[in-house]
């Protein structure tokens, strides 16, 4: 089974920084990585897929980047309504899924 | 628009079976091009994949939960099913159905709680 594991677990930053969340996956999963954003009480909410493909509406404060085993979510200019939990998830081995364990990212 | 809608019993007692339905709109399950799965969430917890099936019929499954799970579909009713054993406290979660994909965008449903509790 593919492992993901991202890091921080957690972050506090404020409004206006830039923000850097890591996934690194146990083996190469080439360009196969999605991100999503789960503010409390909601479902997950798609923000890129493909490393690099921002979903419709998503602001393009999001970015995606990295390939094989790294890859990153950067937030240019966090905005007060970006703190939430976010989840790298690899989609290499489809059917097959694994999810990172999160990254709570807080208003410091 | 594809739409995926989550339904069933919002309570389980212990020991018995939960059982849930993924209803999919605006799109066809018989597409050769997707997969349909499970993933729930543990109250404050991460996300777990549970399972997946193609609209043939062939089951993949979390080795963790395998030896509980059951996913099955219904292309005449566009609808996929879950149905999970012996169910504990530790199997209360919010659950969602999704449409995955290898390359390319998953959608999910808004999810549905369902808590074990006597």
């Amino acid at each position: 089974d593919i492992q993901m594991t991202q890091s921080p677990s957690s972050l506090s930053a404020s409004v206006g920084d830039r923000v850097t969340i890591t996934c690194r996956a146990s083996q190469s999963i080439s360009g196969y990585l999605n991100w999503y954003q789960q503010k409390p009480g909601k479902a997950p909410s798609l923000l890129i897929y493909d490393v690099r493909s921002l979903e419709s509406g998503v602001p393009s404060r999001f970015s995606g980047s990295g390939s094989g085993t790294d890859f990153t979510l950067t937030i240019s200019s966090l905005q007060p309504e970006d703190f939430a939990t976010y989840y790298c998830q690899q989609s290499y081995s489809t059917p097959s899924i694994t999810f990172g364990q999160g990254t709570r990212l807080e208003i410091k | 628009q594809l739409q995926l809608q989550e339904s069933g019993p919002g309570l389980v007692k212990p020991s018995e079976t939960l059982s849930l339905t993924c209803t999919v709109s605006g799109g066809s399950i018989s597409s050769s091009s997707y997969f349909w799965g499970w993933i729930r969430q543990p109250p404050g917890k991460g996300l777990e994949w549970i399972g997946t099936i193609y609209y043939r019929g062939r089951t993949y499954y979390n080795p963790s939960l395998k030896s509980r799970v059951t996913i099955s579909v219904d292309t005449s009713k566009n609808q996929f099913s879950l149905k999970l054993s012996s169910v504990t406290a530790a199997d209360t979660a919010l659950y969602y159905c999704a449409r995955l994909v290898q390359s390319g965008k998953p959608i999910w449903g808004q999810g549905t709680l369902v808590t074990v509790s006597s």
